[in-house]
């Protein structure tokens, strides 16, 4: 099972923003990786990889995106949050199948 | 780039039968062909929750369901024409979702399609 916190984030643009995730289990892959990704979905847009391997950004987005966390708590961090970042974001761990998903953290502007 | 196209979603009465398309392009992809990726199914709810549906493998040899669709659905590829099927069968309310189309790069669902809605609906 995979937790997220917040649920909803309401954040003022050019502050930074973060969520959290948890595990029920570690997600440690035999092979010595960890495979646990973020996704960001825009509104009325299909979910993107964001972030994989925990802190391996995908090269469509900024550097204001940041992973990090190991084991069971990881973590999405946004330096300065701009109007294009808003919508939801989902954690989702790929270490075991099947696949299972973050409940979604709603990003808004204030 | 890969792109995933998602078809044959559409309003079908409890009970009743659907087939769900993926149609795949832009292979070679990295040096890798279509028959070399897993592929998944994954439906999003109307309340935005996604969920895993089911994975395939590359040689379709290897196959997994989620718990709420195991022994009802059906997956399958074609590797001559990069497609991947999900067959639908005993469908009920609660299959009602849009379902995504995603490619597998070793851990992480890298390539996502624009989905195709079903509704299901008497």
């Amino acid at each position: 099972v995979m937790t997220q916190s917040p649920l909803y984030l309401s954040v003022t643009l050019g502050q930074p923003a973060s969520i959290s995730c948890r595990s029920s289990q570690s997600l440690v892959h035999s092979d010595g990786n960890t495979y646990f990704n973020w996704f960001q979905q825009r509104p009325g847009q299909s979910p993107r990889r964001l972030i994989y391997k925990v802190s391996n950004r995908d090269s469509r987005f900024p550097d204001r995106f940041s992973g990090s966390g190991s084991g069971t708590d990881f973590t999405l961090k946004i330096n300065r949050v701009e109007a294009e970042d808003v919508g939801i974001y989902y954690c989702a761990q790929g270490t075991n199948w099947p696949y299972t998903f973050g409940q979604g953290t709603k990003l808004e502007i204030k | 780039e890969v792109q995933l196209v998602e078809s044959g979603g559409r309003l079908v009465q409890p009970g009743r039968s659907l087939r769900l398309s993926c149609a795949a392009s832009g292979f070679p992809f990295r040096g890798y062909t279509f028959r070399d990726y897993t592929f998944h199914w994954i439906r999003q709810f109307p309340g935005k929750g996604l969920e895993w549906v089911s994975g395939i493998n590359g040689r379709g040899d290897t196959i997994r369901y989620g718990g709420s669709v195991q022994g009802r659905f059906t997956v399958s590829r074609d590797n001559a024409n990069n497609s991947v099927y999900l067959q639908m069968n005993n469908l009920r309310l609660d299959d009602t979702a849009l379902y995504y189309c995603a490619k597998d790069n070793a851990g992480d669902l890298e390539s996502w399609g624009q989905g195709t809605l079903v509704t299901v609906s008497s």
